[in-house]
């Protein structure tokens, strides 16, 4: 099956400083990704989508300016989150669409903020 | 809005038994609908879907039928492992696969020996 990469795996960062989160299409172009998140013991919410050469679309409540997406390429999209505090340490899982529609997921990247 | 609800757990079952995990949803239109399933520290995989009402999707000896009238698609197995403990999301899509999915708050599935 279809193969979502996601780097790095595991970010601890400090308060105010920036992270990127990578996720990769290995086997397949992917015009639109996904990006998610989970908080412990709770469901995924999906964040926004990512649109190979176009501006991402936002979730309600989610904040732009705070979650960069970047889809540079029809296999790689960028989530960053920019000054990050405590409250943003969660897990970011990210999903691609293959041409047959059905979703494949990266093993998430967890952040922790310090 | 789009939301799922399913039953959440954790449902601790012994091995063979019979299993099923409730999900009932609301959506605009005709959604797509799936289970997935996470195990211990790996990401989230596909365990079936369902695209149109009646239909019904199965894997890995896992079933579950689109319900378009009781808005439910429950998900069942008739003889459970210990290797089926993970936890389990219901999810939909009001566009097929090419829309986010709208998740259920998951269920911790234990089987014990």
């Amino acid at each position: 099956g279809a193969v979502v990469s996601q780097h790095p795996s595991w970010v601890i960062c400090k308060s105010g400083t920036s992270v990127k989160i990578e996720c990769r299409s290995l086997d397949f172009q992917a015009t639109t990704m996904f990006w998610y998140r989970q908080f412990p013991k709770q469901s995924l919410m999906l964040m926004a989508t990512s649109n190979e050469g176009s501006k991402a679309t936002y979730e309600q409540g989610v904040e732009k300016d705070k979650f960069l997406i970047n889809h540079a390429s029809l296999t790689l999209s960028t989530l960053t989150v920019t000054s990050a505090h405590p409250e943003d340490s969660s897990f970011y899982i990210c999903s691609a669409p293959t041409q047959g529609e059905t979703q494949y997921f990266g093993p998430g990247t967890r952040l922790l903020v310090l | 809005g789009n939301s799922v609800t399913q039953m959440e757990g954790p449902v601790t079952l012994s091995e063979e038994a019979f299993l099923t995990i409730n999900c009932t949803y609301t959506a605009t239109g005709y959604p797509s609908l799936f289970w997935y399933v996470q195990y211990p520290g790996e990401g989230l995989q596909l365990l079936l879907k369902a695209t149109k009402a009646d239909d019904k999707g199965s894997n890995k000896g896992f079933e579950a039928t689109y319900r378009k009238e009781t808005t439910s698609f429950h998900l069942e197995k008739g003889s459970v492992q210990v290797s089926d403990s993970a936890v389990y999301f219901c999810a939909l899509s009001g566009g097929g696969g090419a829309d986010g999915l709208t998740f259920g708050k998951g269920t911790h599935l234990i089987i014990q020996p």
